[in-house]
């Protein structure tokens, strides 16, 4: 149980498209989702909260006209990189917190290698 | 604000090797340490959950230590396999209800050598 599910694991565009990253909870609703990135050899940098049905909470620094945040349902949330730039290339990571007895509280989504050229 | 690190920042043993991973918080007043592993690429998996009152959590050849006073953890593996390679990261939970947000250390890259 507790699994979250992120799509696509992998997506290449050209600079000034946008991207689409979505992270579901499978067998769970979670009110609550986390976005973060992470940079090669570095740790994870929460971007924002997002928030089942109002607007998400950004962390200082992070652009929320940049990354779009929508959690319109209980299961699903997504994160919009908005006219993608090379240096938006990182690895998204979205995690929930899950309510079900031993899952250890947090449950991570595999991560979506983003890579704009 | 919380600052998480994690020492070593890369460890290489050979197999069959016990060894110790360590964490330091700045802030004490967390409501529970977590530490993952990350394979190249992947996403996180949850390895132990300490809760703030708790000292320490054990599974299978994993055991996790807490000393909140002093800001810190350590994550003990005994017999190290190659399989046991990957990123390991900690992170704390402040206080603050359902919306908590993690606060990740720097990680610590473990190689084991066949």
């Amino acid at each position: 149980g507790a699994v979250v599910s992120q799509h696509p694991s992998r997506v290449i565009c050209k600079s000034g498209t946008s991207v689409k990253i979505e992270c579901r909870s499978l067998d769970f609703q979670a009110t609550t989702m986390f976005w973060y990135r992470q940079f090669p050899k570095q740790s994870l940098m929460l971007m924002a909260t997002s928030n089942e049905g109002s607007k998400a909470t950004y962390e200082q620094g992070v652009e929320k006209d940049k990354f779009l945040i929508n959690h319109a349902s209980l299961t699903l949330s997504t994160l919009t990189v908005a006219s993608a730039h090379p240096e938006d290339s990182s690895f998204y990571i979205c995690s929930a917190r899950s309510p079900l007895p031993g899952t250890y509280g947090y449950t991570f989504g595999s991560g979506t290698r983003l890579t704009v050229v | 604000k919380q600052e998480v690190t994690q020492i070593p920042a890369a460890l290489s043993v050979p197999e069959g090797e016990n060894l110790v991973l360590n964490c330091s918080f700045t802030d004490s007043a967390i409501y529970n340490l977590q530490w993952f592993r990350q394979d190249p690429g992947k996403g996180l998996t949850s390895l132990l959950l300490i809760q703030s009152s708790q000292r320490e959590q054990t599974s299978g050849r994993l055991n996790a230590s807490l000393d909140k006073s002093s800001g810190r953890s350590t994550l003990y593996i005994a017999a190290s396999q190659p399989g046991d390679s990957a990123t390991y990261l900690c992170a704390v939970n402040g206080y603050g209800g359902a919306t908590n947000k993690l606060i990740f250390g720097t990680g610590t890259l473990l190689a084991v050598q066949p």
